[in-house]
């Protein structure tokens, strides 16, 4: 499969723990995209790369967040000292840059908070 | 500011029927428009995108919208609906191709 690939697919932890995401885009792809979505609710944007360069942050992404992409490739999204209100689906995308500029999204990791 | 409002957050229809999703948006400029699909457990999937070329556009699945500036729409219609087309749908809106603003999404209910 050559899609966009995201690890765990679930995650649970308790309040107050660290969590990481890793997100594995198309190949080529130099852009990635993390995104939240919350229960009934589209996805929101949070931050992206092109390459290894991080362009944008929402203002969603509070200080407790970090994302790296550290050789343009994969892409890690950390949460440090998790609260209930991190629960949510976090989705990966890729695009490549002329390209089409369409976004290919993973199937997303679920946290669960406690 | 972009956004998007999906008019609906449920609809249901019978096998073999239409399907009508509707979409308004709101842009300062001449905005790219977008339908994913999402099924559980599986990653959004893009429908079709609208980038200001023909205001018809046909998708994947048989699925087609139109862009109607005079009425800042980009509803979503598919003539048959199938059992396999019960998801989740969004539109979405950019003027920017890095900055996608989702709706609040449609469940789409297709009953037998």
């Amino acid at each position: 499969d050559t899609g966009v690939s995201q690890n765990p697919r679930h995650k649970i932890t308790k309040r107050g723990q660290n969590v990481t995401f890793r997100c594995d885009p198309i190949s080529e792809h130099n852009r990635l995209y993390w995104y939240r979505q919350t229960l009934g609710q589209g996805p929101e944007f949070l931050t992206y790369f092109q390459n290894e360069a991080q362009l944008e942050k929402s203002r969603l992404l509070s200080d407790r967040f970090s994302a790296e992409r550290p050789k343009g490739s994969f892409s890690t999204l950390e949460i440090q000292r998790t609260e209930q209100g991190d629960s949510a689906m976090y989705l990966c995308a890729s695009s490549l840059v002329g390209q089409g500029y369409e976004q290919y999204f993973g199937p997303g990791t679920r946290l669960t908070v406690t | 500011a972009q956004s998007v409002t999906q008019l609906d957050s449920h609809v249901s229809v019978s096998e073999g029927t239409p399907v009508l999703l509707r979409c308004n948006y709101s842009s300062s400029y001449s905005p790219s428009l977008f339908w994913y699909v999402q099924h559980p457990n599986k990653g959004l999937q893009l429908l079709l995108k609208y980038t200001s070329a023909a205001t018809l556009v046909k998708g994947i699945n048989g699925f087609e919208a139109e862009f109607k500036k005079s009425e800042t729409s980009f509803h979503l219609t598919k003539p048959s609906a199938h059992m396999s087309d019960a998801a989740e749908y969004f539109c979405v809106v950019s003027e920017d191709w890095d900055d996608m603003r989702f709706g609040a999404g449609t469940r789409l209910t297709v009953k037998p």
